[in-house]
């Protein structure tokens, strides 16, 4: 079974607007992270927001907020007044920390087109 | 800002031939990790290692890998005896301690293409 499932292969935003890409995910563990990131067509991989399962405040860094609803197990990344530069493709992963592991667990990745 | 390094950015290499992909974490950082990414696909985990010591690997991280830290900046990863296969980028990351809500910052990769 997928631990982390992004069903938007691609989504498509007009400049300034809102963008929702989400993320489900799925683990026995209590304690675990959520993590997104950035991959744009250059390839890097850049770390944008953290949540922990524990938080009690959904996480919010500038212009990405993350939607955390841990009852039904979902991490969706909200970009706020989107800019032709957050076109890149976004992976969601997470880490299982009863596990004891240090893995991050990536999804398959959201390819967001933003056009002005 | 500090920022994990990767070296070369492009490696073509004959299948069977050895390579090493390099990376110079953030300096104050104590946990090194080796990610893969097959072309259109998912990262994947190989191997995690803190402490000299290899602390975690996935399946796909076989006798044919090897990791080391052969001084106090460099971290390598070692692919013996190439197979076509082993085409991906290979990423490179660091934490500063195993802190449950430490990022992991990623280097830029090194496309490894193997003919």
């Amino acid at each position: 079974a997928q631990k982390i499932t992004q069903t938007q292969p691609g989504m498509f935003v007009q400049e300034k607007e809102a963008v929702t890409l989400d993320c489900t995910y799925d683990t026995s563990d209590p304690s675990y992270g959520l993590f997104w990131y950035k991959q744009p067509s250059s390839g890097e991989m850049i770390f944008l927001i953290y949540q922990g399962s524990y938080d009690q405040q959904n996480a919010t860094e500038g212009r990405y907020s993350l939607n955390f609803q841990k009852a039904r197990k979902s991490a969706n990344l909200v970009i706020s007044a989107s800019q032709l530069g957050d076109s890149a493709m976004y992976f969601c992963a997470m880490r299982e920390f009863n596990q004891a592991g240090t893995a991050l667990i990536f999804g398959k990745g959201t390819t967001l087109s933003v056009s002005s | 800002e500090p920022e994990v390094t990767q070296t070369p950015s492009h490696q073509v290499t004959q299948m069977g031939q050895e390579v090493i992909l390099r990376c110079v974490p953030i300096s104050n950082h104590l946990y090194f990790y080796w990610y893969r990414q097959i072309l259109g696909q998912k990262v994947e985990f190989l191997v995690s290692f803190y402490n000299n010591e290899i602390s975690e690997k996935s399946e796909i991280f076989d006798d044919q890998f090897s990791v080391e830290r052969p001084d106090g900046s460099n971290f390598t990863l070692k692919i013996r005896s190439t197979k076509l296969e082993d085409s991906a980028m290979y990423f490179c990351a660091s934490s500063g301690t195993g802190g449950r809500n430490q990022p992991q910052h990623f280097g830029d990769g090194t496309r490894l293409s193997i003919l």
